[in-house]
């Protein structure tokens, strides 16, 4: 069965503080996708990026990039000089290659504070 | 391009009534996904409706319905509502093929109350 952690309930930091978020997964696929999502407090989830298991590259976009690594099952996101605008809840997602098992991990609460 | 909608965007109902809720996913986006969120149980997966048809469908009882009509909207049912049922349900769609996944897009959600 396919399974999503998120190890951190709850983080809270200083505006401009670099903060990561971390994700570990489950699944017996060799194919396979994840996501991470983010939830404002408006509560409609806000997609951010999508990597499949084949392309392992780490990605920038803006303050934000993504670190992957199938030897340890994890897609950890980190966001550089945080904004207060980031608070939210950061979900986690993986999808097998059919979309038909999509599976969140419980989130993480993320407080960046002026 | 207009995103995921979904109507109503709250409702309250009592115990034992019955409730439906749409969802217009993006044009051209045939995969209809719906999700309830409780902050015990977090997102979980309801069902999975593509072309027309339930492809998938996670572990709810039965009182829980969904259909997909031909334009690729969609409505849940809940029937015979319980205080548990209170809840964010979240549609989204995704232009799944069959073939291979695509991302999804999420509507704003339904909040469900149920007293």
């Amino acid at each position: 069965a396919q399974k999503v952690t998120q190890a951190q309930t709850e983080i809270s930091v200083v505006e401009k503080e670099d903060v990561t978020l971390d994700c570990v997964y489950e699944t017996r696929d060799t194919t396979y996708y994840l996501f991470w999502y983010k939830q404002p407090p408006s509560g409609e989830l806000v997609f951010l990026i999508r990597r499949n298991s084949f392309d392992e590259q780490n990605e920038i976009s803006g303050r934000y990039s993504w670190n992957f690594q199938k030897s340890t099952s994890s897609f950890n996101f980190t966001i550089t000089a945080s904004q207060v605008v980031d608070s939210a809840v950061y979900f986690c997602a993986l999808s097998d290659n059919y979309g038909q098992n999509f599976v969140f991990g419980p989130g993480t609460r993320l407080s960046v504070l002026p | 391009k207009a995103g995921v909608t979904q109507t109503p965007r709250y409702l309250i109902k009592t115990r034992g009534q019955q409730v439906t809720l749409s969802c217009s996913p993006i044009s051209g986006h045939r995969s209809v996904s719906w999700y309830q969120q409780t902050p015990g149980q977090g997102l979980q997966f309801l069902f999975e409706y593509f072309s027309e048809t339930q492809r998938n469908k996670g572990n709810f009882p039965g009182r829980f319905s969904g259909r997909q009509f031909s334009n690729s909207r969609s409505e849940m049912n809940v029937s015979t509502l319980e205080l548990g049922d209170s809840a964010l349900y979240l549609c989204a769609s995704s232009f799944t093929s069959g073939y291979s996944t695509d991302t999804q897009y999420f509507g704003p959600g339904t909040r469900l109350t149920v007293l």
